[in-house]
């Protein structure tokens, strides 16, 4: 069936570097597309999402860049700090209220 | 800022036993979310809840899982009769308030989930 999947399990990055998470989409009908970060223990928390009728969407150190010609989805995070290592997944759903889908997440480390 | 809670933190039953899973969603929210997590596996959805009524569920629901809106605040899930599969991280998580609703995000925010062992 249709899904929301991540290319890199895992992402080393070094404080201060910018970090790019990438995701890849397949089902066109998703109207939505979110990012959640989860830390070890807690629930996911809703990082930024942009809708299918945009390309870019900028929040506090965080931009989220959606390409519906290839059906791929990114989040890019400026100055990475230690309290960004987390798990990332992106999630899709179809219209506002809809349920989520969720990819199967990416581990970003960061290192002193 | 207003957040979802969940309890219990963890939950250890034996298989065959029943268990209910309680979430206190946010205040003027109108939709209602259960997720699950299985561990080292993506989140998967279960079912969403909206005016009293389960407006979509997901294959993983099935009668052996039931949803509850006992009074105004509270929102559960019961699993009838657990089955070792059954243990995972659940997610409660509610959105659209509905003094915004409509708008361009109406995000799910999810509460800290509730550790199910099924031993």
């Amino acid at each position: 069936g249709e899904s929301v999947g991540l290319h890199l399990p895992t992402l080393s990055v070094q404080e201060g570097d910018n970090s790019i998470i990438n995701c890849a989409y397949s089902n066109s009908a998703s109207d939505y597309f979110i990012w959640y970060k989860q830390e070890s223990g807690k629930g996911p928390q809703f990082i930024i999402d942009i809708r299918s009728n945009m390309d870019k969407r900028q929040g506090q150190r965080v931009t989220v860049l959606l390409n519906k010609t290839v059906k791929h989805l990114s989040l890019q995070i400026a100055a990475t700090q230690p309290g960004d290592s987390a798990v990332y997944f992106c999630a899709e759903k179809k219209n506002s209220w809809g349920k989520l889908q969720f990819g199967a997440g990416t581990q970003v480390v960061v290192t002193p | 800022e207003p957040e979802v809670t969940q309890t219990p933190s963890h939950q250890v039953t034996q298989m065959g036993q029943e268990v209910i899973l309680r979430c206190v969603p946010i205040s003027n929210h109108l939709y209602f979310y259960w997720y699950r997590q299985i561990l080292g596996q993506k989140v998967e959805f279960l079912v969403s809840f909206y005016n009293n009524e389960i407006s979509e569920k997901s294959e993983i629901f099935d009668d052996q899982f039931s949803v509850e809106r006992p009074d105004g605040s509270n929102f559960t899930l019961k699993i009838r009769s657990t089955k070792l599969e059954d243990s995972a991280m659940y997610f409660c998580a509610s959105g659209r308030d509905h003094r915004t609703s409509g708008s361009s995000t109406d995000t799910q925010y999810f509460g800290p989930g509730t550790r199910l062992t099924v031993l």
